[in-house]
């Protein structure tokens, strides 16, 4: 069963546009939200996260939008560039210890 | 500060067989935890070791262990291999601390082939 649900599967976008990915969630035991870039032959690298008493936090293009209420969370990439293409995972953890549930990435690719 | 090594990168066993995969965290980090990447499933937990204990367990089988040692180093151990367990396993280190905001930072991962 998987915790964390992840939209959409791939994305393709023009550079210059918004990309938007989203999740969601039922444990309400999930007090941590963040999002890894994978590279191919790469392991995941962590980008942006967040915590449920803040709905929005954003570092330079990358925005995280969080709706507690909603159980859902959004990546959004402004300005997207080829360079961001990439697999994106989103991801939980719950209050009771270090283990991440992870989404089932987005595959997106920025078109030139 | 160099990163996660994993080792080997790459690895064919057939059915039946057991393999067993190494991973060196980050100098000063604690805990070592294990996920399994397969296509369309995206990263299931097998577990974490912090100072060489056992600390959650993700729903595998038996089959699936793993160790770690008084340096940090944690080894995972597959026996009795099957089609299914063919995935890129990765091994992310982290501090180890209790914050909400803990930071796995993962290796490259070791692609284990099973035919």
């Amino acid at each position: 069963q998987q915790q964390v649900k992840q939209s959409p599967q791939s994305l393709i976008v023009q550079k210059g546009g918004i990309s938007i990915i989203n999740c969601a969630y039922e444990n309400t035991a999930f007090d941590y939200f963040p999002w890894y870039q994978q590279f191919p032959g790469k392991g995941p690298a962590l980008l942006i996260a967040i915590r449920p008493d803040v709905s929005e936090k954003k570092e330079g293009r990358f925005t995280i939008s969080f709706n507690k209420s909603a159980k859902q969370f959004s990546l959004h990439i402004m300005d997207s560039q080829p360079g961001d293409s990439a697999t994106y995972f989103c991801a939980a953890r719950p209050n009771t210890g270090n283990q991440f549930y992870f989404g089932t990435g987005t595959s997106l690719t920025v078109i030139p | 500060k160099a990163g996660v090594t994993q080792t080997p990168r790459y690895l064919i066993k057939t059915r039946g067989q057991q393999v067993t995969l190494s991973c060196s965290p980050i100098s000063g980090h604690r805990s070592v935890s294990w996920y399994q990447q397969t296509p369309g499933q995206g990263l299931q937990f097998l577990f974490e070791y912090f100072s060489e204990t056992q600390r959650n367990k993700g729903n595998f089988p038996g089959r699936f262990s793993g160790r770690q040692f008084s340096n940090s180093r944690s080894e995972m151990n597959v026996s009795t291999l099957e089609l299914g367990d063919s995935a890129l396993y990765l091994c992310a280190s982290s501090l180890g601390a209790t914050a909400t905001n803990e930071k796995l930072f993962f290796g490259s991962g070791t692609q284990l082939s099973v035919l």
